[in-house]
Parts: structure tokens; C-alpha cells; sequence
């Protein structure tokens, strides 16, 4: 069935270090991709999205490209800060659909 | 503006109690889920609202139901709590073609 994988957590890098969090998917069609972020107690917020391939999103210096070859979407950061510090889900939505199905999560914890 | 509005944010219930988890949205968007979050499991769609009149379900919907009680309001209850049921649960809301807006949780616990 259509779903997405991503890596493992805990992810643990110092402050300043670069960020590489997979994500790959399994979906008919063309889905919409999305990474949210989940900070301490909170809700989930969007932190990017595209919505075909090729189409980078990015925002708050997090990037990810939508890679329909390698049916990918890894979401990347140059410089990580402690503020960073969360849990990240890769998302996919059909195209139209009105269902967001989410990873199992990454837990970063970026340390000083 | 209070967003998705999630309640009570903590629970605790014995093995066969009922309660209702309230979710309210003051953005006018048509459409409401209910999720729920466990370790190494991420989240799982439990009942969604396509629009106000209709719901349908998710990937986990034994055990709940729900109810979209008006445009703002999409309730979930518990008939009859089981430990299996101790998790997070997440309210969401999206406008046709837009994001998702998350509550900030309630936090269930079945003993």
C-alpha cells in the first residue's frame, strides 16, 4: 500500500552541524509531500511542502526536494540549532485527497 | 485567534469508562480529523470529516466514534476505554486545497 518510510531516530549532532533526515515514499499517482514538526509538547506545525516533483520546499533554513526517480523528499539543514531540537514526520497526500498519512517520525536532538 | 482548540489536554480512565475528547476550530475550514500519536508508530488517522454532515474512517477507528457536530466542532468518544486506547491524541482542521492546523494534543491515559 502507499505509505512513506523515514529513518530512524534519535538523530543527535552539535550545534552547527549539517542535517540529513531520509524520507521515501510508496505511492501510486503523485502525491503531495510534506515535513512537519512536532517541538516539546506541542501540536504538529508544516514546516515545508511540495506538491510535484522536482519542486523544492523549504523554509527556516530546512529544504527538501521532491524526487520522483528515487522517490524521495529528504529534508535537509545546513547548520542545525538547539532550537531545532524536535520531532519530524515525512507526510504524503494524494493528489486532490483529503487523507494525510504520516512517517513514524525522527527525533533530533542537537546538542551545544 | 485560538486556531484548533483541543480538550481536556490530560486525561486518565479506568479499563471500561466512557468520555468524549472535544475539538474545535475557529478558521471555517471544512475539514477535521482526529489522530492519534504512539512511540515508533507516528500517527494514525482515526475518523475524519470531509465536510459538516459527513464523517468516514480512518486507519484505526475500532473502538471510537465520532461526531461533527456543527462546521467549528468534531468530537471523538470513547465507548469503552481499553489500555490499548492510552496515546496521544492529535485534532486537526484544513481548508479545501490548504494546510493542516493541529491542536496541541490530549494526552490519554487507560490504566
Amino acid at each position: 500500500g502507499n505509505s512513506v518510510t523515514q529513518m530512524e531516530g534519535p538523530v543527535t549532532l552539535s550545534e552547527e552541524a549539517f542535517l540529513t533526515i531520509n524520507c521515501t515514499y510508496t505511492a501510486t499517482g503523485y502525491p503531495s509531500l510534506f515535513w512537519y514538526v512536532q517541538y516539546p509538547g506541542e501540536g504538529l506545525q508544516l514546516l515545508l511542502k511540495a506538491t510535484k516533483a522536482d519542486d523544492k520546499g523549504s523554509n527556516k533554513g530546512f529544504e527538501a526536494t521532491y524526487r520522483k526517480e528515487t522517490t524521495s523528499f529528504h529534508l535537509e539543514k545546513g547548520s542545525v540549532q538547539v532550537s531545532d531540537s524536535a520531532v519530524y514526520f515525512c507526510a504524503w497526500k494524494e493528489g486532490g485527497g483529503n487523507k494525510l498519512t504520516f512517517g513514524t517520525g525522527t527525533q533530533l536532538k542537537v546538542e551545544l | 485567534n485560538a486556531g484548533v482548540t483541543q480538550t481536556p489536554k490530560f486525561q486518565v480512565l479506568k479499563t471500561g469508562q466512557s468520555m468524549t475528547l472535544q475539538c474545535a476550530q475557529d478558521m471555517n475550514h471544512n475539514s477535521m480529523y482526529w489522530y492519534r500519536q504512539d512511540p515508533g508508530m507516528g500517527l494514525r488517522l482515526i475518523y475524519y470529516s470531509a465536510s459538516e454532515g459527513t464523517t468516514d474512517k480512518g486507519e484505526v477507528p475500532n473502538g471510537y466514534n465520532v461526531s461533527r457536530l456543527n462546521k467549528r466542532e468534531f468530537s471523538l468518544r470513547l465507548e469503552s476505554a481499553a489500555p490499548s486506547q492510552t496515546s496521544v491524541y492529535f485534532c486537526a482542521s484544513r481548508l479545501t486545497g490548504q494546510g493542516y492546523t493541529f491542536g496541541s494534543g490530549t494526552r490519554l491515559t487507560v490504566v
